[in-house]
């Protein structure tokens, strides 16, 4: 049962560039959020999709927008690179069950923005 | 305020006995998930427990239990008998509202680094 993946695992970014992760979820799962963990903090919610809809943001800028296709997997894009924008970004996929909602993430994506 | 609290920035455990990794929490809903996480310096975080608001037992997973005191607005993480590969940052989220409301995410708190000594 493959678990969820991301890609790419390193991004090295100038300022003012544009960047794009993506992200699978684990089999089954149709929901996918974004989180965006900068050293040493615990992540901070971005983002969720759903039905190729945005369901729910973060307290984040427009610069930080997204996508999830027909197949579940999702995008998340931001623009005009800030400093400030180095992180781990985090994918998390779930499925929505009666009694709960975990949310398995993936191995992350470390950006760095010189 | 603080919706999750981890008041210890690191512990040290001998490998074998067990340790408790504290969480407080803040919200009004009566309705609420709470969370543990494991994060390697891998950087992959693995869900580890699960309580919700309204389960009267205590949520336990292997050597993972989570100590659950609702009025005291606590969730205690207990490790028995460590493990060296414990060793890790460990998170505790909170997801407030109904599964299946209209709030999704998870509030994650500062986490605790836990060092598992041979």
């Amino acid at each position: 049962d493959a678990g969820v993946t991301q890609s790419p695992t390193h991004l090295i970014k100038t300022r003012g560039q544009q960047v794009t992760l993506r992200c699978s979820p684990k089999s089954g799962h149709d929901t996918v959020s974004w989180y965006q963990q900068a050293l040493g903090q615990g992540p901070q919610f971005i983002f969720q999709y759903y039905e190729e809809e945005e369901r729910q943001r973060g307290n984040f800028p427009d610069r930080f927008s997204g996508h999830q296709f027909p197949n579940y997997s999702s995008e998340l894009n931001v623009n005009a690179l800030l400093l400030g924008d180095s992180a781990l970004y985090l994918c998390a996929s779930s499925f929505l069950t009666v009694t709960q909602e975990t949310q398995y993430f993936g191995p992350g994506t470390r950006l760095l923005v010189l | 305020a603080q919706k999750i609290t981890q008041t210890q920035p690191g512990m040290f455990v001998q490998e074998k006995e067990a340790v408790t990794l504290d969480c407080t929490y803040d919200t009004s809903d009566q309705s609420y998930g709470l969370f543990w996480y494991k994060q390697p310096s891998s950087g992959e975080m693995i869900f580890l427990i699960y309580q919700g608001s309204y389960d009267e037992q205590n949520a336990t997973e292997g050597r993972y239990s989570l100590n659950f005191q609702k009025a005291r607005k606590s969730a205690n993480l207990v490790i028995s008998a460590s493990q060296l590969g414990d060793s890790a940052m460990y998170f505790c989220a909170m997801r407030e509202g109904d599964s299946g409301g209209s709030n999704y995410k998870l509030t994650f708190g500062k986490g605790t680094l836990l060092t598992v000594n041979p």
